[in-house]
C-alpha cells in the first residue's frame, strides 16, 4: 500500500521554463512533506520542505504548494536550470519516519 | 556540515556470502535509517534504530539484520545474499528536531551474482 505516490515517473522541460513535480498522499496523520533531489551515484540530498499546516512554503526558485483537502503537493522550479536534471523523490514524515515516492527524473533541456 | 560516510561505494558479492554494510555519521545524531533504492520503488526502509543497541524493523526487513554498537555507526547485515538483494543501499541519520530532515550517505551499489 503506498502511501506516497508520485505518478510521474519522469518529466521533460526547457531550459527556463517552469517544472512542476507532483506527490500525492494518502495518510493525514503526515506532519511534514520534504523534497529530495537526488544524482546519479550520490545520496539524496534535502531540498524544501512544508509543514501540514501550511499551503506554501518558496526558497529561491523552488516553491512547496501543498493542498491538504486534495491530499497533494507540488514542487515548482522557476526558472528551470540544466543542473535541476536529477531525480526528485517526495517524502511524507510522520513519526520519526520518511516516507517515500517512487521519484521523477527530471530531464532539463538547453 | 553533516557527513554520513558509507564503507563501500561499490560492492559484487556472490549468492549465499554474508554481507557487512557499515555507515557513520559524525553529527551526534540519535537516529539512523538504511533503505535499498530500486527503480520504480523509490526508498524502502529496512530497518532503523533510535539509539545504541536499539533497532526497529521498517518496511522490508526480511533477509537483513543490523547492529548499533556504537552512536556513530550503524551497520546492515545481509546473512546470506542473494541476487535480489541486488540494489543501491542508502543509509541515513537524524536528530530530534521537528523537521526530522534525514542526511544521506552516497550509498553502496551492491551486486549479488
Amino acid at each position: 500500500d503506498q502511501q506516497v505516490k508520485q505518478n510521474s515517473p519522469s518529466l521533460s522541460v526547457q531550459e527556463g521554463r517552469i517544472s512542476i513535480l507532483n506527490c500525492d498522499y494518502t495518510n493525514s496523520m503526515f506532519d511534514y512533506f520534504l523534497w529530495y533531489k537526488k544524482y546519479p551515484a550520490e545520496g539524496p540530498t534535502f531540498l524544501i520542505s512544508i509543514s501540514s499546516i501550511k499551503d506554501k512554503n518558496e526558497d529561491g526558485r523552488f516553491t512547496v504548494f501543498l493542498n491538504k483537502s486534495a491530499k497533494h503537493l507540488s514542487l515548482h522550479i522557476v526558472p528551470s536550470q540544466p543542473g535541476d536534471s536529477a531525480v526528485y523523490f517526495c517524502a511524507a514524515k510522520h513519526g520519526n519516519k520518511l516516507v517515500f515516492g517512487a521519484g521523477t527524473i527530471l530531464r532539463v533541456k538547453s | 556540515d553533516v557527513k554520513v560516510t558509507q564503507s563501500s561505494r561499490y560492492l559484487v558479492k556472490r549468492t549465499g556470502e554474508k554481507v557487512f554494510l557499515e555507515c557513520v555519521q559524525d553529527m551526534d545524531h540519535e537516529n539512523m535509517f538504511w533503505y535499498r533504492q530500486d527503480p520504480g520503488l523509490g526508498l524502502r526502509l529496512i530497518y532503523f534504530s533510535y539509539d545504541v543497541k536499539m533497532k526497529e524493523k521498517g518496511d522490508i526487513p526480511e533477509g537483513y539484520s543490523v547492529s548499533r554498537e556504537k552512536k556513530e555507526r550503524f551497520s546492515l547485515i545481509l546473512e546470506s545474499a542473494s541476487t535480489n538483494q541486488t540494489s543501491m543501499y542508502l543509509c541515513a541519520s537524524n536528530g530530534q528536531t521537528a523537521l526530522n530532515e534525514q542526511f544521506f550517505g552516497p550509498g553502496t551499489r551492491l551486486t549479488v551474482l
